[in-house]
């Protein structure tokens, strides 16, 4: 079975522009969290989507948004781009909505913003 | 904001030694998870311990949880050179919260 896919895997951009990151989950699962991870706050959780709704979301300004496809898969946008949104942008899906699943994550998406 | 506190930051170990890292969190918890990040790369899922167990095995993994003290431990024992990552345990609330995690470096 194919791991959970990121695309693109890397990418440079410079302030004020805007960004869509995608995400293909395992196949049969539903759930698809983000996450970003910088050296200085760590790892930081964005959103969750099962069944194209977006069931938690987390402490980030209305800039950064994201939506699910009716094939799970799923995209992250984030608009007005600021220098402090240079990340490694991690996808997770697991097969049933919640934290109690194990989550399978992909290799990430590295934003610079220059 | 982190919920996990791993301890120490960064470990440092010979192959075949053992290593043992901590995770101290704040409130209470329905199961804790431990993942591995290997150089920037995407987190693998290492074990799920639930609250009502008290350790838990996986290969060379053990991972002990202590609801009382809030802290669990994940102990991999005969290191080798490809355990060198960084270990993170998660906890879960609406969200998996993460701690900042341990860098261990495991030398040949």
């Amino acid at each position: 079975k194919a791991g959970v896919t990121q695309t693109p895997r890397y990418l440079i951009k410079t302030r004020g522009q805007q960004v869509t990151l995608s995400c293909s989950p395992i196949s049969g699962h539903r759930s698809v969290s983000w996450y970003q991870q910088t050296p200085g706050q760590g790892l930081q959780f964005l959103f969750e989507y099962f069944s194209e709704t977006q069931r938690n979301k987390g402490n980030f300004p209305g800039r950064f948004s994201g939506r699910q496809f009716s094939n799970s898969r799923s995209e992250m946008n984030v608009s007005t781009l600021e220098l402090g949104d240079s990340a490694l942008y991690l996808c997770a899906s697991s097969l049933d909505a919640g934290v109690g699943n194990e989550q399978f994550f992909g290799p990430g998406t590295r934003l610079t913003v220059l | 904001s982190q919920q996990g506190e791993e301890d120490p930051q960064a470990l440092s170990i010979q192959e075949g030694e053992n290593a043992t890292m901590n995770c101290s969190y704040k409130t209470s918890i329905n199961n804790l998870q431990w993942y591995r990040q290997n150089s920037g790369r995407g987190l693998v899922h290492l074990i799920l311990i639930r609250s009502n167990e008290r350790e838990k095995h996986s290969g060379r993994l053990r991972v002990t949880l202590d609801t009382s003290k809030k802290s669990s431990s994940l102990l991999i024992t005969a290191s080798r050179a490809a355990d060198t990552a960084s270990y993170f345990c998660a906890t879960d609330g609406t969200a998996l919260i993460f701690g900042k995690g341990t860098t261990l470096s495991v030398s040949s």
